[in-house]
């Protein structure tokens, strides 16, 4: 199943709060997890990104954690500040064919 | 380092008219890709490019969707005839390589068919 299901729609965080976004998958081809960062008018910009061989990946205030028995992952954004208020997408890759497939987005707001 | 440009930014035709995006990839980026993102959508993949030669476009509506990338750097995705279905924000990214996972989005063509 070529598909990356994408939780919550929507997210509203205080500053200083951790939201987090959930994704799941159902292809166990599937090697290569990345999250992009999604502002008004501009195209996805990578984040982080993650391989099924490691359960968990921090860059800055982003963390990536993935379940390869539950084939599922998430982003956490640490101390999350009015400046992260974006759509957010997770997305998946194989064989190293370089095709992207997302998720239907999150769209964040943290509120000041 | 540039990054990926497209043009143009936005576009307003009418249902059964013509129209052409333009990218232009990263200097040395041999992939290129288009992607169509609906509103509130996530994008998807249209066409994939390695040089000049394509390597998916399983789903690019080729009735009424053509690409092309010449010379292996520049492409242009049209659209003949538009339909309203097909309003949308079209993003062109690049990578290194097939193998080389990180894409590099420009920052798209919203085109809005009436």
């Amino acid at each position: 199943q070529q598909q990356v299901k994408q939780s919550p729609q929507s997210l509203i965080v205080q500053k200083g709060g951790i939201p987090i976004i959930n994704c799941a998958y159902e292809n166990t081809a599937f090697d290569y997890f990345p999250w992009y960062q999604q502002f008004p008018g501009k195209g996805p910009a990578l984040l982080i990104a993650i391989r099924p061989d490691v359960s968990e990946k921090k860059e800055g205030r982003f963390t990536i954690s993935f379940n390869k028995s539950a084939k599922q992952f998430s982003l956490h954004i640490m101390d999350s500040q009015p400046g992260d208020s974006a759509t957010y997408f997770c997305a998946a890759s194989w064989g190293g064919t370089g095709k992207l497939i997302f998720g239907q987005g999150t769209t964040l707001q943290v509120k000041p | 380092e540039a990054g990926v440009a497209q043009s143009p930014r936005y576009k307003i035709i009418e249902k059964r008219q013509s129209v052409a995006f333009w990218c232009n990839p990263i200097s040395g980026h041999a992939t290129l890709y288009w992607y169509q993102q609906i509103l509130g959508q996530g994008p998807k993949l249209l066409i994939q490019f390695q040089n000049n030669g394509v390597v998916d476009d399983s789903q690019l509506p080729k009735d009424r969707f053509s690409a092309e990338r010449l010379k292996g750097v520049d492409s242009t995705l049209k659209i003949q005839p538009a339909k309203l279905e097909d309003s949308a924000v079209y993003l062109c990214a690049s990578s290194f390589g097939r193998q080389a996972y990180e894409q590099y989005f420009g920052p798209g063509t919203r085109l809005t068919v009436t």
